[in-house]
């Protein structure tokens, strides 16, 4: 059980928009924590796609974007390209824990 | 270029103990924290550890508690992960990454734990 939670797996057509959600509590996102979101491609080590909720780094497509709703944060995919298809995970640190945490995981497939 | 390199994975048995190095080249390895976060197979990510870039504070997963110990030698650009007592379920990808959030990842060094 992940102290940050997302929805196992969300699916979309190319073209289209899709949401990953990630819901924590009081001692992480609501407290304040930044979510930093990582998209992980098949056989590949995890990359960095989003940082404190709404920041890309450099290189990454604007299709992506982040925000924040009280204790949760959400990803958008928008315009939805094959190469989309990957794991996505949510981070955050958690004050209770004294440590970071991952979100479950959000498989995205492309139809 | 940034490059992160772990090694020092292998199979070893429950109990025994195993350490993983990173080698960083292409930054100021000196001025960035380090985690080590693992992925069992067909799993999620799981974060394990952290420490400063001075090496002055550090934070480990309640699951590695006591048993996990990160270090770094930033005179020779390396990480370090020493696993003691290791159990079936530290089997993993483990892999090393610089800052937080953690803008570069190394490709992984695989711990099996097996009798």
């Amino acid at each position: 059980q992940s102290v940050l939670t997302q929805s196992p797996s969300v699916s979309g057509a190319p073209g289209q928009r899709v949401t990953i959600s990630c819901t924590g509590s009081s001692s992480n996102i609501g407290a304040g924590y930044g979510v930093h979101w990582y998209q992980q491609l098949p056989g590949t080590a995890p990359k960095l796609l989003i940082y404190s909720f709404t920041n890309r780094p450099s290189g990454v497509p604007d299709r992506f974007s982040g925000s924040k709703s009280g204790t949760s944060a959400s990803l958008a995919i928008t315009g939805l390209q094959a190469e989309d298809e990957a794991d996505y995970y949510c981070q955050s640190y958690d004050s209770s824990l004294n440590g970071w945490v991952f979100g479950g995981g959000t498989k995205v497939t492309v139809l | 270029q940034v490059h992160l390199v772990e090694s020092g994975g292998g199979v070893v048995q429950p109990g025994r103990s195993l350490r993983l190095s990173c080698a960083a080249s292409g930054f100021n390895f000196s001025t960035y924290p380090m985690h080590w976060v693992r992925q069992a197979p067909g799993k999620g990510l799981e974060w394990v550890a952290i420490i400063s870039y001075d090496a002055t504070n550090y934070h480990y997963a309640d699951s590695v508690k006591g048993r996990f110990t990160i270090s770094r030698d930033n005179s020779k650009n390396t990480l370090y992960l020493q696993m003691n007592s290791l159990t079936i379920e530290d089997t993993a990808l483990y892999y090393c990454a610089r800052n937080d959030p953690s803008d570069f990842w190394g490709q992984g060094a695989l711990v099996t734990v097996s009798s």
